[in-house]
């Protein structure tokens, strides 16, 4: 019963690049949740997905990241024209479908981005 | 902007001795209050999630009491041991989302 999955572990990418993290909820798992932890900092939320759905992206700067989770395959966190400040990991959680308060989310690994 | 504080910010303990961490949060829109024990390298992991006043949980010599009313949480833990070195992160969770705190370091030597 594999956990949530992340990859790449590590990514670099130069200034102006793209970044693509990706992430598979463990089995029977139908949301997502992606959050950032800049050096020094504690975890932040980014976005929250159901299957095809951005339920609250609060979290994300408004330019240049992106968020899907489509009905087939992982979800992916699209950062286009990464900056410096983009550095940082990236943490993907999963939880089963809603019932009530009391689901825990499960973390993958992380992806861990470092722009040059 | 909701704002979830850990205390302390770090600890260091001998082996043996039972320590205990505080999370404070916001009193009102509260559906749940998750602690994870979070571990160098590794992932985030759960170990309790808290929804009502009053609650009480335990896992092992861990252990979490619930005061929604006054807004705080108390995570124990017996007898510590070197493996339970960790950050240990507290999450308030609103509707869509958890905002997590800074989390406590704790260092435990033998």
């Amino acid at each position: 019963n594999a956990g949530v999955m992340q990859n790449p572990r590590h990514l670099v990418r130069r200034r102006g690049q793209e970044a693509r993290l990706r992430c598979s909820p463990m089995k029977g798992h139908s949301h997502v949740y992606w959050y950032r932890q800049l050096p020094e900092e504690g975890l932040k939320f980014m976005v929250y997905l159901q299957k095809e759905n951005i339920i609250d992206e609060s979290g994300m700067p408004k330019e240049r990241f992106s968020a899907e989770f489509p009905k087939e395959g992982p979800s992916i966190l699209r950062i286009q024209q990464v900056v410096r400040g983009d550095s940082a990991a990236y943490f993907c959680a999963s939880s089963p479908p809603d019932q009530g308060a009391s689901y825990e989310q499960y973390f993958g690994p992380g992806t861990r981005l470092t722009v040059t | 902007i909701l704002n979830v504080e850990q205390s302390p910010q770090s600890l260091h303990v001998q082996e043996g001795d039972s320590t205990n961490f505080t999370c404070s949060f916001p009193s009102s829109n509260f559906y749940a209050l998750h602690w994870y024990r979070w571990e160098t390298a590794k992932s985030p992991e759960a170990l309790f999630v808290m929804t009502l006043n009053g609650d009480e949980k335990k896992k092992g010599r861990i252990s979490a009491t619930l005061n929604t009313k006054e807004g705080y949480s108390y995570l124990y833990i017996k007898g510590s041991q070197p493996e339970d070195s960790a950050t240990y992160l507290c999450a308030f969770k609103s509707a869509s989302k958890l905002t997590f705190g800074t989390g406590t370091r704790l260092q435990v030597t033998l």
